[in-house]
């Protein structure tokens, strides 16, 4: 049973163009989650996601930052004009139904220049 | 801003004594915790968990202890070795509209094992 898988690793973008973030969870997982994680910070909420359903998006910024996660294929994060301020490591976690532990993959990096 | 905090941003401590991480959280409606290893260059891995039914669950050389009284956290890990260095994270999740909440992260603690 493969973990959270999410690519690619690293993602060099820009300024200005688009990165698009891809994770595929758990098998039988419905829930995704998105997190933004700074060098020596901790994880920042961004999404949470149900098939075809976005439960909770308080984490996510107001414009260029949106996220789906489709009844066919991977979640997907998209970041729109990628600023520098954009370049962090985003990890994707998923879970099962009912309050269980999620699980993460290895996380993109972006980078913007 | 965030309701979880750590005490300590940083630990060192030497090859087989324990090592007691803590964590303190704001949110009384919490129900759900969870402990986190985070190495370097990888993404969190899941350590332990507890609901708020319970004050202690023990693992495999971890205890996780929780204090609902003054909204505290705390990892143990018994005999710590160098593989365990590493950033520790607790997080909490809340159950809204009978559903799963999302993970609040705090700060992390580092934990520096040594020799």
């Amino acid at each position: 049973n493969a973990g959270v898988m999410q690519n690619p690793r690293h993602l060099v973008r820009r300024r200005g163009q688009e990165a698009r973030l891809r994770c595929s969870p758990m098998k039988g997982h419905s829930h995704v989650y998105w997190y933004r994680q700074l060098p020596e910070e901790g994880l920042k909420f961004m999404v949470y996601l149900q098939k075809e359903n976005i439960i909770d998006e308080s984490g996510m910024p107001k414009e260029r930052f949106s996220a789906e996660f489709p009844k066919e294929g991977p979640s997907i994060l998209r970041i729109q004009q990628v600023v520098r301020g954009d370049s962090a490591a985003y990890f994707c976690a998923s879970s099962g139904t009912g309050v269980t532990e999620a699980f993460f993959g290895q996380g993109t990096r972006l980078t913007v220049v | 801003g965030e309701s979880v905090g750590l005490h300590l941003p940083t630990l060192s401590v030497q090859e087989g004594d324990n090592s007691i991480i803590n964590c303190a959280y704001s949110n009384s409606a919490s129900d759900y915790f969870i402990w986190y290893k985070q190495e370097s260059g990888k993404g969190p891995q899941f350590i332990i968990d507890i609901r708020s039914n319970m004050d202690k669950r023990q693992g495999q050389r971890v205890t996780v202890l929780l204090n609902k009284t003054v909204k505290h956290l705390s990892l143990q890990i018994a005999a710590t070795q160098p593989g365990d260095s590493a950033v520790f994270f607790c997080a909490e999740n809340y159950i809204y509209g009978g559903s799963q909440g999302n993970l609040i992260f705090g700060k992390g603690t580092k934990l520096s094992v040594k020799p």
